[in-house]
């Protein structure tokens, strides 16, 4: 079957990290780009940005630069969503999603609250 | 990157077809996309490559481009098409989604 499955919810106090996982199954996961996207309360899809699944090479779009972080375990299909110095505007759900230009793959997605 | 402009919503009744448009420049040189999203779900792609509809979705969803503009169509609108809409592009350099457009069905 093919799906991606996100790690479960969280919950941080300002100033932590949190990582958040995504696990590929039922196609070649270097085959297709992973994207990030975030969902804030009540508001909009907001693409993060992608990370090519066969360099490593990650791509991030503007606003996410610095304290957000991609990566890659290719030995267990697994994309990987790190996010450090968390603030309570961070709160949101974020979801993995496959690319193929359009995103027709996407995670259950995992929320994070940040909250003291 | 550059933008793409949704209505923020749209009211249709039963039966009825709803039309959400999305505009940007780059529409005329780059596909769009339509994802559905329902409270609390993932969301699902409804329109590839601008018209193309994917296996499983129902044939009332049609997709047009004109220009700078894509519109998504519902045809005879049903209770469970009450949702949020976004439309997305893609280049090079990225990805970008519309604000996202309300459907309500009254």
């Amino acid at each position: 079957q093919v799906q991606l499955v996100q790690s479960g919810s969280e919950l941080k106090k300002p100033g932590a990290s949190v990582k958040v996982s995504c696990k590929a199954s039922g196609y070649t996961f270097t085959s297709y780009a992973m994207n990030w996207v975030r969902q804030a309360p009540g508001q909009g899809l907001e693409w993060m940005g992608w990370i090519n699944t066969n360099t490593g090479n990650p791509t991030y779009a503007q606003g996410f630069t610095g304290r957000f972080v991609f990566s890659l375990d290719t030995s267990v299909s697994t994309a990987y969503l790190q996010i450090s110095s968390l603030k309570a505007e961070d709160t949101a759900v974020y979801y993995c999603a496959r690319d193929q230009q359009w995103l027709a793959l996407w995670g259950q997605g995992t929320l994070v609250t940040v909250s003291s | 990157s550059y933008e793409l402009t949704q209505p923020p919503s749209v009211s249709v009744s039963p039966g009825q077809t709803a039309r959400i448009t999305c505009s940007g420049d780059a529409l005329p040189k780059q596909y769009a996309y339509w994802y559905q999203q329902k409270p609390g779900q993932a969301p699902v792609l409804v329109i590839y490559k601008d018209s193309e509809r994917p296996s499983g979705i129902p044939e009332r969803f049609s997709g047009s481009s004109s220009g700078t503009t894509v519109t998504l169509t519902i045809s005879g609108v049903q209770a469970e098409d009450e949702a949020d809409y976004y439309c997305q592009s893609a280049d090079s350099s990225g990805r970008v989604f519309g604000g996202g457009t309300k459907l309500t069905v009254l």
